[in-house]
């Protein structure tokens, strides 16, 4: 069965610092991963999509890593402001028809001032 | 820019009532999805549709219904709804192949009573 799991759940940090937030997946047979930022409230807005062969991809303060050997991805924020809080969701498509996406139960990030 | 449109972002229905959530898309994506979002269980998938008049069950179609008549709408619809249903519903939209990005509408908060 296809999971996606992310760690950790929650996270408080404070605005300035840097954090990092982790993805693990066993989606097969692997199209893509993206990360999401969801603010509360609000739909998923997209962050990265990075395919099979990169292994890193920048979004401004986000930076967005792939081991597709390990299956695991991580989404590093750099010096955080509090408008990054929020729940951010890995999500990873499969070469199905219809390219099914699974959804990781998401992080949701505080940035506390 | 991509929209995806849900009709409500707040909805209040009794027990029984037959709702009808409403989703549009305006860059002619083929495939559109229907997820309900709990806390601690992540995006679910309902339905998904890849083509007009097509579709396909997800995770957990029991208790709801789905209508692909043209190609920019896809409806969610709950035949006759629980408590049980009271949840936010999000629409994606992204077009064929697997290295897009999916697009998803603000989300309607459904309570049923």
């Amino acid at each position: 069965k296809n999971q996606v799991e992310q760690s950790p759940q929650s996270l408080i940090i404070l605005e300035g610092k840097n954090c990092t937030l982790q993805c693990n997946y066993t989606v097969s047979p692997f199209s893509n991963l993206r990360w999401y930022k969801q603010d509360t409230g609000r739909g998923p807005v997209s962050l990265t999509i990075m395919t099979f062969s990169e292994n890193t991809k920048s979004n401004g303060r986000y930076t967005a890593t792939l081991d597709a050997d390990t299956k695991q991805s991580s989404l590093h924020i750099t010096a955080s402001q509090l408008s990054d809080s929020a729940s951010y969701i890995c999500v990873v498509s499969a070469f199905v028809a219809g390219n099914m996406l699974t959804f990781g139960g998401g992080t949701r990030l505080m940035v506390k001032p | 820019d991509v929209k995806v449109t849900q009709s409500s972002r707040y909805l209040v229905k009794r027990t029984g009532e037959k709702v009808f959530l409403e989703c549009v898309q305006d860059m002619d994506h083929e495939n559109m999805f229907w997820y309900r979002q709990d806390p601690g269980l992540g995006l679910r998938l309902i339905y998904f549709s890849y083509d007009v008049k097509m579709k396909e069950k997800g995770d957990i179609p029991e208790g709801y219904s789905v209508s692909r008549e043209k190609k920019e709408r896809f409806s969610l619809i709950l035949e006759s709804a629980s408590t049980n249903q009271t949840s936010m519903y999000l629409c994606a939209s992204h077009p064929p192949g697997g290295f897009t990005e999916a697009f998803f509408g603000q989300g309607t908060r459904l309570t049923v009573v």
